[in-house]
């Protein structure tokens, strides 16, 4: 089965623009997770949807939104970009929804503020 | 505060040694406990669940509910282990929901 999978690689931006990132989720999958690694944080829960819907958010400015569409693919977007975001954005998905799932990462999109 | 931690950030052993990752929770109920494994160059991936409870690449891991330690031991290790390994579980994060979170992982260095 093809992964879950991630675009753009690299994305580069600065201070004060807006950044889009793509997750398409494993086929048959309904739940969407985003999380951000920032050296030295390991991972930190972003947003979780499911079935179109924002089901969880974590401790994360409201700059930092995004939505999931009918064919479960999802967009996180920040806006008014920090130099603090560079990090790399991680996008999960699993089966069903519910923190016990496990979760199926993609690659990730490496997000770089100058 | 509920939370989970993985007190070592760099572990180094030989080659056949045995290995052990710590992975401490606090939470009062009982716990789907994880362990995920990101090899270099390579996509963060499950390595084992609590529940299934079963052995992975040789892993295993038992969930010592007295101690709220979630513990990831190999009898042997392989040049190949080496990799950075994260645990997780879900916390409660409020108004019903819980969220999976992670440890901020062990980098396991294994020594030819």
């Amino acid at each position: 089965e093809a992964g879950v999978t991630q675009s753009p690689t690299h994305l580069i931006k600065t201070r004060g623009q807006q950044a889009t990132l793509r997750c398409s989720p494993i086929s048959g999958h309904t739940s969407v997770y985003w999380y951000q690694q920032a050296l030295g944080l390991g991972l930190q829960f972003l947003l979780w949807y499911d079935e179109g819907e924002e089901r969880n958010r974590g401790n994360f400015p409201p700059r930092f939104s995004g939505r999931q569409f009918p064919n479960y693919s999802s967009e996180l977007n920040v806006n008014a970009l920090e130099l603090e975001d560079s990090a790399l954005y991680l996008c999960a998905s699993s089966l069903e929804e519910g923190a016990g799932q496990p979760q199926h990462f993609g690659d990730g999109t490496r997000l770089s503020i100058l | 505060a509920q939370r989970v931690t993985q007190p070592e950030k760099l572990l180094s052993v030989f080659k056949g040694a045995p290995v052990e990752l710590k992975c401490n929770y606090s939470y009062s109920g009982s716990p789907e406990l994880f362990w995920y494994v990101q090899y270099s160059r390579q996509r963060l991936q499950l390595l084992l669940r609590h529940i299934s409870r079963e052995s992975i690449k040789g892993f295993t891991a038992d969930l010592n509910k007295g101690e709220t330690s979630f513990h990831l031991k190999k009898p042997f290790a392989q040049e190949e282990d080496s990799a950075m390994y994260y645990c997780a579980i879900p916390l409660y994060s409020g108004a019903g929901s819980y969220q999976l979170t992670f440890g901020k992982g062990t980098k396991l260095s294994v020594i030819p």
